[in-house]
């Protein structure tokens, strides 16, 4: 089963702030993702990513920067934190073959104050 | 892009009893289907992956039904235990195999003595 840690797992600031997300998966997957969790919205997607260097959009990716560094790292960035960024983020990977099922980590929780 | 609805939003469920949890979705092309588990303070667990050619797939303590006419996937606790509380998810594919899920708002399960 794929690896996925996330870090930091919780992570308060202030309005204007900066962050950065961490992700990082040990299975060699190709496929990288960044999605966010709130109540009533369920988890949607904000960023993705097919290898070292590519990153595409997703569904809610406005004030979000994402990197993928490496085909292990995969890092969203936050540079003006607003308090609508309040959230739980996920992170998750997938071997971009045959079924395509994705695997998780344990997530951040962020607070923007 | 694709759609889904899931519902009930919470479901209690005596122990020992049997539950279902019911998605609705759009893309009549879709052919990967996923339901995730969500425990208190982690990340989601995948449950089943099921494929269109098969209507009918059986996991641990569970079932899931494809209805391709109707485009529902349902989810079907047998025997509920406490080990079942949790959030549950379906997913489908967005768009492609590799751009990311679409997730329903989840159900969250509460199984009582």
């Amino acid at each position: 089963e794929a690896a996925v840690t996330q870090s930091p797992r919780n992570k308060v600031t202030v309005t204007g702030g900066n962050v950065t997300l961490s992700c990082r998966q040990t299975n060699s997957h190709n496929y990288m993702y960044w999605y966010r969790q709130d109540t009533g919205h369920g988890l949607r997607l904000i960023h993705y990513s097919y290898g070292a260097g590519n990153l595409q959009i997703g569904d809610v990716p406005d004030g979000y920067k994402a990197t993928r560094t490496t085909q292990e790292d995969f890092f969203l960035l936050l540079e003006l934190a607003s308090p609508s960024q309040t959230s739980l983020y996920f992170c998750a990977s997938s071997d971009g073959t045959g079924v395509y099922e994705q695997y998780f980590g344990p997530g951040t929780r962020l607070t923007v104050l | 892009g694709e759609q889904v609805e899931q519902r009930p939003p919470h479901l209690s469920v005596r122990e020992g009893d049997s539950a279902v949890i019911i998605c609705t979705y759009t893309d009549p092309n879709s052919y990967y289907f996923f339901w995730y588990k969500q425990e208190p303070g982690a990340g989601l667990q995948l449950l089943m992956k099921v494929f269109s050619s098969t209507e009918i797939n059986e996991g641990q303590g569970f079932t899931v039904l494809l209805n391709k006419k109707d485009k529902q996937l349902s989810l079907n606790l047998t025997a509920a235990h406490p080990g079942d509380s949790a959030v549950y998810f379906c997913a489908v594919p967005r768009n492609n195999y590799a751009q990311g899920l679409t997730f329903g708002l989840g159900t969250r399960v509460s199984v009582f003595p």
